[in-house]
C-alpha cells in the first residue's frame, strides 16, 4: 500500500530533550515536506526537500533541522524542544515538484513539558 | 500575515444539500489551488485542484471554482453525504519549483441526516 508513515504518532516530553521525528514513503517520491498545524493558524511548512541531500527552509524553521540521505526517510529533528513546539506534525510527498498532489502521513501529537 | 483565510470556522449542512466553502485569498501571484480534507487522527488527503488559468473544476461530487479578480475560491459538494464530515483545507501554491503550499485554517463541515 502507498503511503507516508510516521513515528511516533505521540511524544510528550520535556523541554531540551533532542528528539527525532522518523518520516518514510514508499512511493519512490522526490519531493517531501514537513508541516505543523497549529489552532488558528492552519498548516505551515517547516522544510522541504527536492531531493536526496536537497533541503530548504520553509516558512518556520527556527527550532528544527532535518536531513535527507535517502529517498524514502525525511526525519525531522528537534535539538531542544520548547514548549512552542507543542504541535500536530504532518510530514507529506510528492512524486516531484511542479504542483503535484501531496500525500500526508497520519500526523504526530508532540506536546513539550 | 494570513495570505489564505477560510472565514468560517464550522458549518452545518443536511444530508443531500449542497455545502459550500469558501476560501479567499491575498497573494496575487498564487497560480494552483487545491482542497484537502481532514478526519479526525489522520492526515489530509488531497480532494481537488484547479489551476489559476480555469474557472471551475469539477470531480464527481465535488466543484472548485475559482475568481481570480475577487481572490476568491470555493468548494461545492453536492449532494452532501454524512461521511463528508470532516475539516476542509484550502491550500494555494505560486511556486512549482518549491510546490510551496500555503494553507487556510480550515472549516469544520458537519453533515447531519
Amino acid at each position: 500500500e502507498a503511503q507516508v508513515t510516521q513515528n511516533p504518532r505521540y511524544l510528550i516530553t520535556v523541554t531540551g530533550k533532542k528528539l527525532t521525528v522518523t518520516c518514510s514513503q514508499n512511493m519512490n517520491h522526490e519531493y517531501m515536506s514537513w508541516y505543523r498545524q497549529d489552532p488558528g493558524l492552519g498548516l505551515r511548512q517547516i522544510y522541504y526537500s527536492m531531493n536526496v541531500e536537497v533541503t530548504d527552509k520553509g516558512d518556520v524553521p527556527e527550532g528544527y533541522k532535518v536531513s535527507r540521505k535517502e529517498k524514502r526517510n525525511f526525519p525531522l529533528i528537534l535539538e531542544s524542544p520548547s514548549p512552542n513546539q507543542t504541535s500536530l506534525y504532518f510530514c507529506a510527498s510528492s512524486l516531484e515538484t511542479g504542483y503535484n498532489e501531496q500525500f500526508f502521513g497520519p500526523g504526530t501529537r508532540l506536546t513539550v513539558l | 500575515d494570513q495570505q489564505v483565510k477560510q472565514n468560517s470556522p464550522s458549518l452545518s449542512v443536511q444530508e443531500g444539500r449542497i455545502s459550500i466553502l469558501n476560501c479567499d485569498y491575498t497573494n496575487s501571484m498564487f497560480d494552483y489551488f487545491l482542497w484537502y480534507k481532514k478526519y479526525p487522527a489522520e492526515g489530509p488527503t488531497f480532494l481537488i485542484s484547479i489551476s489559476s488559468i480555469k474557472d471551475k473544476n469539477e470531480d464527481g461530487r465535488f466543484t472548485v471554482f475559482l475568481n481570480k479578480s475577487a481572490k476568491h475560491l470555493s468548494l461545492h459538494i453536492v449532494p452532501s453525504q454524512p461521511g463528508d464530515s470532516a475539516v476542509y483545507f484550502c491550500a494555494a501554491s505560486g511556486d512549482p519549483n518549491t510546490d510551496k503550499l500555503i494553507f487556510g485554517t480550515g472549516t469544520r463541515l458537519q453533515v447531519f441526516p
